[in-house]
């Protein structure tokens, strides 16, 4: 079973700040996801990234495939309390279509 | 609303019972997705289907949980003889299989929250 490792596990900044968030594996991905999870919603899909070295921006949000497409990165500029939330990876398992997450970076932004 | 619908949103029962939760997928999508999501983890999957046809399960499923899809739209799972362990966010997802090798996004729902006192 691939594992996907989140990091940090936690992270609480004023707003303004900017912040990077971690996924790491040993294994190599067709394709990475990054959702967002509000408390008591389920998570909404924000960027998929599919070629190794591919950056996507979404308004503040960077989004970034590592080149060997093990690892991805998101990073938030000038965070503001609205991206307050659970941020998870996630990347199917193999062949099949079971969708494999980490356990998530929780980030709170305070005003 | 057009999104994936989840009921109930809260479920509280006492241990031994059973539970049923219902899902409605988007419309038009013919997959259909269970994930189990507890405290501190991220969503973990258990089962889904392709219309009617249950494809995968996980072995977190084990035989006191049952899903259909009976007419290839909305699902339900039971979990029968509720343990204390059992208490999770249920999520349901839905998709939109089409040719090709592309995997297509999940949409989620709200999820249930069941707590087993």
């Amino acid at each position: 079973t691939q594992l996907l490792e989140q990091s940090p596990q936690f992270l609480s900044i004023q707003e303004g700040e900017n912040l990077t968030v971690y996924c790491n594996s040993s294994s190599v991905f067709s394709s990475l996801q990054w959702y967002r999870q509000e408390p008591g919603e389920g998570p909404v899909l924000l960027v998929t990234v599919v070629t190794g070295g591919e950056v996507k921006k979404l308004k503040r949000l960077t989004f970034q495939f590592g080149d060997a497409r093990k690892d991805s990165s998101l990073h938030i500029t000038a965070a503001q309390p609205g991206d307050t939330g659970l941020y998870l990876c996630a990347a199917f398992q193999g062949g099949s279509e079971k969708l494999v997450f980490g356990k998530g970076t929780k980030l709170t932004v305070n005003p | 609303d057009t999104g994936v619908s989840q009921n109930p949103r809260h479920k509280i029962t006492k241990r031994g019972q059973n539970v049923t939760f219902r899902c409605d997928p988007i419309s038009e999508h013919n997959r259909l997705y269970w994930y189990r999501q507890t405290l501190g983890q991220g969503p973990e999957f258990l089962t889904y289907f392709q219309n009617e046809a249950q494809l995968e399960k996980s072995r977190l499923l084990s035989d006191r949980f049952s899903a259909e899809r009976p007419k290839g739209s909305f699902s339900t799972l039971e979990i029968q003889r509720t343990e204390q362990g059992d208490s999770a966010m249920y999520l349901c997802a839905s998709s939109l299989r089409t040719s090709g090798r592309r995997r297509e996004t999940q949409y989620f729902g709200p999820g249930t929250r069941l707590l087993v006192l």
